[in-house]
């Protein structure tokens, strides 16, 4: 069975950095591109940035961009997203998804989504 | 505001037969499969539908996609009470090189 179970979030001020951490289990990791996906409170799904199998390919939504930095070690079977220079807008539950493809591609989707993280951004 | 557009609210009796629009535009529905993801209340969105049409093993045959030049539906046909929750449609966008999501439909069974 596919496990993914997010961790890290927190209460951070504005400015701050925070990483968030996402340990796999149940397939083989370094087979798949991987994802954050945020919600933030009473709002809608939005994608936040991807990995592929190997980290040779990422992607960011264009509101992160610069501010967050994704990667993964194969060999612990884990994810990461590093955040820094958080805002307000920000605050979201943090979500972990895997892809049943090894990269991005139109032809992918999210199989599979952890119980997320909580991420509050406020002073 | 999300790039691709959902209607915020739909409704049904249990039995009817409901649909969820999501419109987008030539750089992601129109050149690209859509996806549509279930999230009941509390929980973690799961996929429902895959490219376009598609259900993965355990989704029940009530749930059915289809899509259309620009613009793709959900259909729930048969509704039943657990269908409440929110729904939302995703698909690859070429320009911006990520995924997008609709804002998501919010479905009650009345």
């Amino acid at each position: 069975e596919v496990q993914l179970v997010e961790s890290g979030g927190g209460l951070v001020q504005p400015g701050r950095s925070l990483r968030l951490s996402c340990v796999a289990s149940g397939f083989t990791f370094d087979d798949y591109a991987m994802y954050w996906v945020r919600q933030a409170p009473g709002k809608g799904l939005e994608w936040v940035s991807g990995i592929s199998w190997n980290s040779g390919n990422i992607g960011y939504a264009d509101s992160v961009k610069g501010r967050f930095t994704i990667s993964r070690d194969n060999a612990k079977n884990s994810l990461y997203l590093q955040m820094n220079s958080l805002r307000a807008e920000d605050t979201a539950l943090y979500y972990c998804a895997k892809d049943i493809r090894s990269s991005s591609s139109k032809h992918g989707f999210f199989d599979s989504w952890g119980q997320g993280t909580l991420v509050t951004v406020s002073s | 505001q999300s790039v691709l557009t959902q209607p915020p609210s739909a409704s049904g009796t249990p039995g009817q037969r409901v649909t969820i629009s999501c419109s987008g535009s030539s750089s992601n529905i129109g050149s690209n499969p859509v996806n549509w993801y279930q999230q009941l209340p509390g929980t973690a969105p799961k996929l429902l539908i895959y490219s376009n049409n598609q259900r993965p093993s355990g989704v029940p045959d009530r749930f059915s996609g289809s899509k259309s030049g620009t613009s793709a539906s959900l259909a729930i046909s048969g509704l039943q009470s657990e269908d409440e929750a929110d729904y939302y449609c995703a698909a690859w966008h070429d320009r911006l090189n990520g995924w997008v999501f609709g804002g998501g439909t919010k479905l009650t069974v009345l």
